[in-house]
């Protein structure tokens, strides 16, 4: 089967850095993306990796291994708005993706 | 309105009722997506349509009805729904179906419960 995880809980201190990691194991692979979702909101898109390494955003960058099925997020300079769901999702060999349960960030001053 | 937009945002209905969730987008988007988000667990996809055909059905029972008229809206006709059909209801739309396309824009959900 297919099967996406990602730690359920995370707590970090404002203004210092934290990694969020997702391991995946899918059926063909088009495409990891991470997303954002504040407590009774839409989840919104955070980053895009369909090839190995680093992409940098902000304070936001995203890293992928496809040969180790392997992600992260990381969030530098954390701030109390950051406190969310984190979301990683792969896109299989169908175009669909498949979605981890999030990762609640609690952001503590 | 831009983005995506759902109604109603909030739905309490009865076992034997009939409602219609309803999401429209106002980006140009070819491709709509229903999914159900329930407490702790993973997205469900339920429904893509791509150019307003049916691409996916993932198993989902058939007292969930899709309708899709035109690429702007999606509909999702409930009927003689369960108590473990209480979920939060997500719309999404992308540009398109397939490995062209890229991030999903979602919107703000309505939140069913079933009584």
């Amino acid at each position: 089967g297919q099967n996406i995880d990602q730690p359920t809980e995370m707590t970090a201190t404002e203004g210092a850095i934290v990694q969020i990691n997702c391991t995946y194991q899918t059926s063909g692979f088009n495409g990891l993306f991470w997303y954002q979702q504040h407590a009774g909101e839409a989840p919104t898109f955070l980053s895009y990796n369909v090839l190995d390494g680093l992409e940098e955003k902000g304070r936001f960058s995203s890293f992928l291994s496809r040969s180790k099925g392997y992600s992260y997020l990381l969030l530098k300079e954390l701030q109390m708005k950051d406190s969310a769901s984190y979301l990683c999702a792969v896109k299989d060999s169908n175009y669909q993706l498949i979605w981890g349960a999030g990762t609640k960030l609690i952001i503590k001053p | 309105e831009t983005g995506v937009t759902q109604t109603p945002r909030h739905l309490v209905m009865g076992m034997t009722n009939k409602k219609s969730l309803k999401c429209e987008q106002h980006l140009g988007h070819n491709a709509m997506y229903w999914y159900k988000q329930s407490a702790k667990k993973p997205l469900e996809l339920m429904f893509v349509y791509n150019f307003k055909e049916q691409t996916e059905n993932n198993s989902v029972p058939s007292r969930f009805s899709p309708e899709c008229p035109n690429s702007s809206h999606l509909f999702l006709h409930l009927h003689t729904l369960q108590p473990e059909d209480s979920a939060l209801y997500l719309c999404a739309s992308s540009q398109d179906f397939g490995s062209g396309s890229r991030e999903q824009y979602f919107g703000p959900g309505t939140r069913l419960t079933v009584t």
